[in-house]
């Protein structure tokens, strides 16, 4: 079965363009997270989904980051514009819900690594 | 306070030892408790759910003391491919289950030959 799947798994980009990434979570799951990972911070929530509609944004930094969720299938963050501080490793993860304990499980993506320069 | 907090390590040991490590938590409603393994350049991916008073699964056991708000993983018989970093995650809700987990930073763990 597919896991999540992410693209691009790498980018480099200079500071000031839009950068976006992609997310395709497992199918039949109803719940799809971004975090952004770095060294100095650890994995930190961005924002999350339920049923397609956002649930909690709290952790996106600021207004330069969005995320859409426009179907099941599918999910954008997008960047504009990028800054140097931005660069990390972005994971995408899915959930099948909320409902019971057990369908609490996230499956991370292989992740994009950005590179701002 | 850090929500979830972990030292950090590394921790080297040699095969074959007992290594543990502890995790605190700051929200007493906490109902939910996983450790997550991550490899170098890779994702997390779940190791074990921790639930009610603790749980084992081969070399590994997982403990819960909500008296004193932590968790502990216990890895006996340590082999080279235990090397990684170990995240501990909570689901900081209480009655209300959102799916939210929060992470701790890792706990490096080092296993050498």
């Amino acid at each position: 079965d597919a896991g999540v799947i992410q693209s691009p798994r790498h980018e480099v980009t200079e500071m000031g363009q839009e950068v976006t990434l992609r997310c395709k979570p497992i199918s039949g799951h109803n719940s799809l997270f971004w975090y952004r990972q770095t060294m100095m911070r650890g994995l930190e929530l961005l924002i999350y989904f339920n049923n397609n509609v956002p649930i909690d944004d709290s952790g996106m930094p600021e207004d330069r980051f969005s995320a859409k969720m426009p179907n099941a299938s599918f999910s954008t963050l997008k960047i504009q514009p990028s800054e140097p501080r931005d660069s990390a490793v972005y994971f995408c993860a899915s959930s099948l819900g909320t409902t019971s304990r057990n369908q609490e499980t996230q499956y991370f993506g292989p992740g994009t690594r950005l590179l701002v320069l | 306070r850090k929500e979830v907090e972990q030292d950090p390590g590394p921790f080297n040991v040699p095969e074959g030892a007992t290594v543990a490590f502890n995790c605190t938590y700051s929200n007493s409603a906490s109902q939910s408790f996983f450790w997550y393994r991550q490899d170098c350049r890779k994702e997390p991916k779940l190791l074990m759910s921790v639930y009610s008073s603790g749980n084992e699964d081969g070399r590994f056991t997982a403990q819960l003391n909500r008296a004193s708000q932590y968790i502990s993983l216990l890895i006996r018989d340590s082999k080279l491919s235990d090397s990684a970093t170990y995240l501990c995650v909570v689901n900081p809700t209480g009655s209300s289950n959102t799916g939210k987990l929060i992470f701790g930073q890792g706990t490096t763990l080092q296993v050498k030959p």
